[in-house]
């Protein structure tokens, strides 16, 4: 089952900043957070992933809280193609075994207009 | 940028009929995965597999299903008896190893139909 707990939906005008929240407040200090997105019925996509720092790349920033308890996921300038379901997953980082991804529900972020 | 590429997108086949999705994962990773999603729920985790083994498998993931590397290449994903409840969209995915540090690229999926 998901670590993580999301808002089921969210809405964000076009051109703002999407923040979408994630809480994993039983994440292990050798487990990732990854953010993926799947545009309809598309495969889903891989955004970003952190461990403890805030990392950003071309698509997004994910701010990780001292604790490691929770993210946020921010997409700086909102665009209509990023209406999406947003899935926040914890997975271990290393290990014998090969822990797969694991998707719960994630957020629907609706950009509006 | 490289893709996991799949065949077919769309397969319609008769209930008990055997089907094989096929699957080219990119070409220096060396993990493999399928996962399916039924319309309208999340996405699930059927099976993982590396260096020619099953890695891990998922309850879903029973004597119906099987996985095989059959070239350098090629990853396919074979249902021998198919069910109705076997319709739904069938993602490839594969990482260029194992860990935390390394995300999956999935395929477009084949979306398949029992009749």
């Amino acid at each position: 089952d998901a670590k993580t707990t999301q808002p089921p939906s969210m809405d964000c005008a076009e051109g703002r900043a999407a923040n979408l929240p994630c809480n994993h407040s039983t994440i292990s200090g050798n487990e990732y957070v990854y953010w993926y997105r799947q545009i309809h019925s598309q495969g889903p996509q891989y955004i970003i992933h952190g461990l403890k720092n805030n990392e950003t790349n071309e698509m997004a920033s994910l701010i990780i809280t001292e604790d490691r308890k929770s993210s946020t996921l921010i997409l700086p300038h909102a665009t209509l193609r990023d209406t999406a379901v947003y899935y926040c997953i914890v997975r271990v980082a290393t290990g014998s075994g090969n822990t797969p991804l694991v998707f719960g529900k994630g957020t629907r972020l609706s950009v509006i207009a | 940028e490289p893709e996991v590429t799949q065949t077919p997108s769309h397969q319609v086949t008769q209930m008990g009929q055997e089907v094989i999705l096929r699957c080219v994962p990119i070409s220096n990773h060396l993990y493999f995965y399928w996962y399916r999603q039924i319309l309208g729920q999340k996405v699930e985790f059927l099976v993982s597999f590396y260096n020619n083994e099953i890695s891990e498998k998922s309850e879903i993931f029973d004597d119906q299903f099987s996985v095989e590397r059959p070239d350098g290449s090629n990853f396919t994903l074979k249902i021998r008896s198919t069910k109705l409840e076997d319709s739904a969209m069938y993602f490839c995915a594969s990482s260029e190893r194992f860990g935390g540090g390394y995300g999956y690229t999935f395929g477009s999926g084949t979306r398949l139909t029992v009749v």
